[in-house]
């Protein structure tokens, strides 16, 4: 689906160097999240938002930040990339009402060397 | 808050047999449960959904069954296929930190032999 949109598909950066991942989705969602996947591990949320000024901390966000700059818009951003935050980085958006699941982008794919 | 185990992690089973992977969830209140399916190198994909008030659903070879009592939920494959081998995840939308949001498990890894 192209209604969820991460850029860039594929990186390689520089241990200390800033980079920034980009989400932009059409679906209408209010809800964003990042999360980060490592070979052989599920799951893990980095940062969630509710609406543009919500924004909040899930459970690994130590070395992240993000921006909500707009309801369709989410960034995140690694300040000084370490190698061990190479992984895989998936942003995901949901509807804010009723019991639905998650719309994935199709993910970017980080090397820190 | 919500916690969700999964099992098993890897799971391989012959061309057309059935497999069946099962997961655990702690907080009573939560009510939704998706499945998702991730292939080699891309996203995970919803693939079927059960809510609270449901015990079970089909959707054609995918079945999923929920057990409130017991807080646990399973994904049914049956006549398994080739494409069927990929990393399964489960889910429970529960309450975390303060705010409802999906929990995932750990993922299983189903490889279909043929």
């Amino acid at each position: 689906d192209a209604d969820v949109t991460q850029t860039p598909r594929n990186r390689i950066t520089k241990t200390g160097k800033r980079i920034m991942l980009e989400c932009s989705q059409t679906k209408g969602h209010d809800r964003m999240y990042w999360y980060r996947q490592d070979p052989g591990l599920g799951l893990r949320l980095i940062y969630y938002s509710f609406d543009v000024k919500d924004i909040n901390k899930g459970e690994i966000s130590d070395g992240y930040s993000v921006s909500r700059q707009a309801q369709a818009k989410f960034s995140l951003s690694l300040e000084s990339a370490i190698p061990n935050q190479t992984a895989l980085y998936f942003c995901a958006t949901s509807t804010g009402t009723g019991n639905y699941g998650y719309t994935f982008g199709s993910g970017t794919r980080l090397t820190v060397v | 808050g919500e916690n969700v185990e999964q099992h098993p992690s890897t799971l391989s089973v012959q061309e057309g047999d059935s497999a069946v992977i099962k997961c655990t969830y702690s907080d009573s209140a939560s009510n939704y449960f998706p499945w998702y399916k991730q292939e080699l190198g891309k996203r995970p994909q919803l693939i079927i959904d059960i809510r609270s008030n449901v015990g079970e659903k089909k959707d054609q070879r995918i079945a999923v069954t929920l057990n409130k009592t017991a807080k646990h939920f399973s994904l049914h494959i049956t006549e398994t296929q080739p494409e069927d081998s990929a990393v399964y995840f489960c889910a429970a939308k529960g309450y975390t930190e303060g705010a409802q949001k999906l929990v995932f498990g750990q993922g299983t890894r189903l490889t279909i032999n043929p």
